[in-house]
C-alpha cells in the first residue's frame, strides 16, 4: 500500500514565521503535489514536482515556495506566514500512469497567529 | 480554464441511493476520478473513468460522458459510514499528472 507520510499532524505558527511543511511517500513516485484545503473552496493546488530538482507553480503559489532534493520527498516552505495561510496542508503523489490516482497524506492543519 | 461543478450537498436515508453529479469543462481531458473524504482526513480514491460508460465497484459506480462533460457517483444501500464528502477530479494531459478538483459534495446520511 502506498504510505504518504506528512510530518506534522497540527502546528500553530507566529505571522512573520518561516515554516516547513514535509512530506515523504514511499511508492518511488515521479510526481508529488502540495494542495491546500479550504471550506468552500475544495482543494487548490500550489505546486507540484515531476522529478527530483523540479518544480512548476500551482494555482496559487504566491507566498510558498517548494524544495524536492530527493524523490521521495516534498516540502512547502512559507516564507513568512500570514494568517491567510491558515488552513489544512495536503501532500499527494502519483505515479506515471494514466489511471494512476492520487495518494494523500493526512494532512498538516496550520494556524497562523 | 477549466471548471468543476458539483452540488454543495445531498441529504438520503440508510439504504437508499444517491447519485452526485460533477460536470466539467476542460482542454485536454485524461481522466476522471472520484475520492471520498471524511472529516478531518485525507481523501481516498474512489474510483476512475476515461471512456464512456459505466464503472461499478460494488455498492459504488462511476458513469462518465466525455461528449457532455458529465460524470455522477453512484452510492447504493447507503450506510451510515458513507456520510463523508465526495470529490469529483479531473486530469489533463499535458499536466505530469496534475489533477484539478471540484468542491466537493458532502453527503450526510440520516437514518
Amino acid at each position: 500500500d502506498v504510505k504518504v507520510t506528512q510530518s506534522s499532524r497540527y502546528l500553530v505558527k507566529r505571522t512573520g514565521e518561516k515554516v516547513f511543511l514535509e512530506c515523504v511517500q514511499d511508492m518511488d513516485h515521479e510526481n508529488m503535489f502540495w494542495y491546500r484545503q479550504d471550506p468552500g473552496l475544495g482543494l487548490r493546488l500550489i505546486y507540484f514536482s515531476y522529478d527530483v530538482k523540479m518544480k512548476e507553480k500551482g494555482d496559487i503559489p504566491e507566498g510558498y515556495s517548494v524544495s524536492r532534493e530527493k524523490k521521495e520527498r516534498f516540502s512547502l516552505i512559507l516564507e513568512s506566514a500570514s494568517t491567510n495561510q491558515t488552513s489544512m496542508y495536503l501532500c499527494a503523489s502519483t505515479g506515471v500512469r494514466d489511471n494512476s490516482p492520487l495518494h494523500f497524506g493526512n494532512g498538516t492543519r496550520l494556524t497562523v497567529t | 480554464g477549466q471548471n468543476i461543478d458539483q452540488p454543495t450537498e445531498m441529504t438520503a436515508t440508510e439504504g437508499a441511493i444517491v447519485q452526485i453529479n460533477c460536470t466539467y469543462q476542460t482542454s485536454g481531458f485524461n481522466g476522471l476520478f472520484w475520492y471520498q473524504q471524511h472529516a478531518g482526513e485525507a481523501p481516498t480514491f474512489l474510483s476512475y473513468n476515461v471512456l464512456d460508460g459505466l464503472e461499478e465497484k460494488g455498492r459504488f459506480s462511476s458513469f462518465l460522458s466525455r461528449s457532455k462533460g458529465y460524470s455522477y457517483l453512484l452510492l447504493k444501500e447507503l450506510q451510515m459510514k458513507d456520510s463523508a464528502s465526495y470529490l469529483c477530479a479531473v486530469k489533463k494531459t499535458d499536466s505530469w499528472g496534475k489533477f484539478q478538483f471540484g468542491a466537493g459534495t458532502q453527503v450526510v446520511v440520516t437514518p
